[in-house]
């Protein structure tokens, strides 16, 4: 059964460093989602893309992050200048065309990313 | 601003009863429920979901109903097997440049004894 993947399972990174996380999503699949969840607290939606660019993104999102597609299997993370409040849980998903049962997301097994 | 809720942090069942697991949303906008388990140390894994021209969806021991009147929703498992204990998110989506982008309620913790 086709799976989302990711790596680093575990980032551990000074605050200020950059950081890529990496993904490869169901190939098929043409929507592709990060987001995280901060430990104990809820599953929130950083950025989706579609056709290689970013078709939403949440307020969480700003300048220090930035996703791309540098290839037709990889889309990557990047947060340009960590901060001790990124520690989190990201999750990677993706999901089909949009039509029917397409609409389910389906996620990575996440990248822990601890901020020291 | 939960726009989805999940009361109930968590919830304690034995084999073989049934569970139900609720969720609350107050935009009015959403037109398709998800639900999804997660387990430690994974990602959320996709359950079951509903959409809002429907009342009930049945998958196996998994039952989802949406009382659209009142913004609720439920899942029912039954029977319970204790491979079930997890949380369980709730999400609810409204169409937005067609990627469904999804809000999730906080998770209920299932545990189900044997």
């Amino acid at each position: 059964e086709p799976e989302v993947t990711q790596t680093p399972s575990h980032q551990v990174t000074q605050m200020g460093q950059e950081v890529i996380l990496r993904c490869v999503p169901i190939s098929n699949h043409l929507y592709f989602y990060w987001y995280r969840q901060i430990l104990g607290q809820k599953v929130e939606f950083l950025v989706s893309f579609y056709n290689n660019e970013i078709s939403e993104k949440s307020e969480i999102f700003d300048d220090q992050f930035s996703v791309e597609r540098p290839d037709g299997s990889n889309f990557t993370l990047k947060i340009r200048s960590t901060k001790l409040e990124d520690s989190a849980m990201y999750f990677c998903a993706s999901s089909g065309s949009g039509t029917g049962g397409s609409y389910t997301q389906y996620f990575g097994p996440g990248t822990r990313l601890t901020v020291l | 601003d939960q726009q989805v809720k999940q009361n109930s942090p968590s919830l304690s069942v034995q084999e073989g009863r049934i569970s139900i697991l609720n969720c609350d949303y107050t935009n009015s906008m959403f037109d398709y429920f998800l639900w999804y388990k997660k387990y430690p140390a994974e990602g959320p894994t996709f359950l079951i979901s509903i959409s809002s021209i429907k009342d009930k969806n049945e998958d196996g021991r998994f039952t989802v109903f949406l009382n659209k009147s009142a913004k609720h929703l439920s899942l029912h498992i039954v029977p319970s097997q204790p491979g079930d204990s997890a949380v369980y998110f709730c999400a609810a989506s409204a169409r937005t440049g067609g990627s469904y982008i999804p809000t999730f309620g906080r998770g209920t913790s299932l545990i189900v004894h044997p």
